[in-house]
């Protein structure tokens, strides 16, 4: 069935360092969403990439669309204590209006 | 303006008995999404409402689960008999339209524990 891919499953990081996480759908997607789940908490909309090639850029945050519409990547530079949480991507495939969820990046950044 | 409610917050119960989780979406929201976590994978899709219309319920594991969205406003996801694989977070999410490009927003999850 069609799946979306998403490593690593977790990172730690020293406060300051950057951070990556990746997601690779089986196949083509309409467009991707991220969401951040505080620990305990629910999944918050971050954003939505939908033309590829896309890069859209929130403060200390970069997510990127590749050419195909097939992967996708957040990058956080100079990780804070406040981005700890599980970071998911969100795929929605051709003609689909549920969103098939990667299994997320646990993110624990140290002090 | 108030954002997708759900209850119970939380729900333990044991093996065989029944649990009926509620969802209160987005006010003028058409489109109601039930999605679960389970055992810290990954979030997947259970079924979409449009209004009270059943639109997709591909994802419903099994017939010991049923939902319900009577008059398109709350809905409802029963649970009979439940199980020890049921343990898991259930999200209810909404969107207005529920286009391909529609955000759709999330309720804080009911975290159920069948033991």
């Amino acid at each position: 069935g069609q799946q979306v891919m998403q490593i690593p499953q977790y990172q730690h990081v020293q406060e300051g360092e950057d951070f990556t996480t990746y997601c690779n759908s089986s196949t083509t997607l309409s467009n991707i969403q991220w969401y951040k789940q505080r620990p305990g908490g629910h999944p918050v909309f971050l954003i939505q990439l939908v033309k590829s090639g896309e890069v859209k850029k929130q403060k200390r945050l970069t997510f990127q669309f590749g050419e195909a519409k097939k992967n996708s990547s957040l990058h956080i530079t100079a990780t804070q204590t406040t981005d700890v949480g599980t970071y998911f991507c969100a795929g929605r495939f051709l003609s689909a209006r549920q969103l098939t969820f990667g299994s997320g990046t646990q993110l624990t950044v140290l002090p | 303006e108030a954002g997708v409610t759900q209850f119970p917050s939380h729900s333990v119960i044991e093996k065989g008995q029944t649990v009926t989780l509620r969802c209160d979406p987005i006010s003028g929201h058409d489109n109601l999404y039930w999605y679960r976590r389970v055992m810290g994978k990954e979030i997947k899709f259970l079924l979409h409402f449009v209004k009270e219309s059943k639109q997709d319920e591909s994802g419903m594991p099994n017939n010991r689960f049923l939902a319900e969205r009577t008059g398109g406003t709350y809905s409802t996801l029963k649970v009979q008999p439940a199980e020890l694989e049921d343990s898991g977070v259930y999200f209810c999410a909404s969107s207005q339209w529920g286009h391909s490009r529609e955000t759709q927003y999330f309720g804080p999850g009911t975290r159920l524990l069948v033991l």
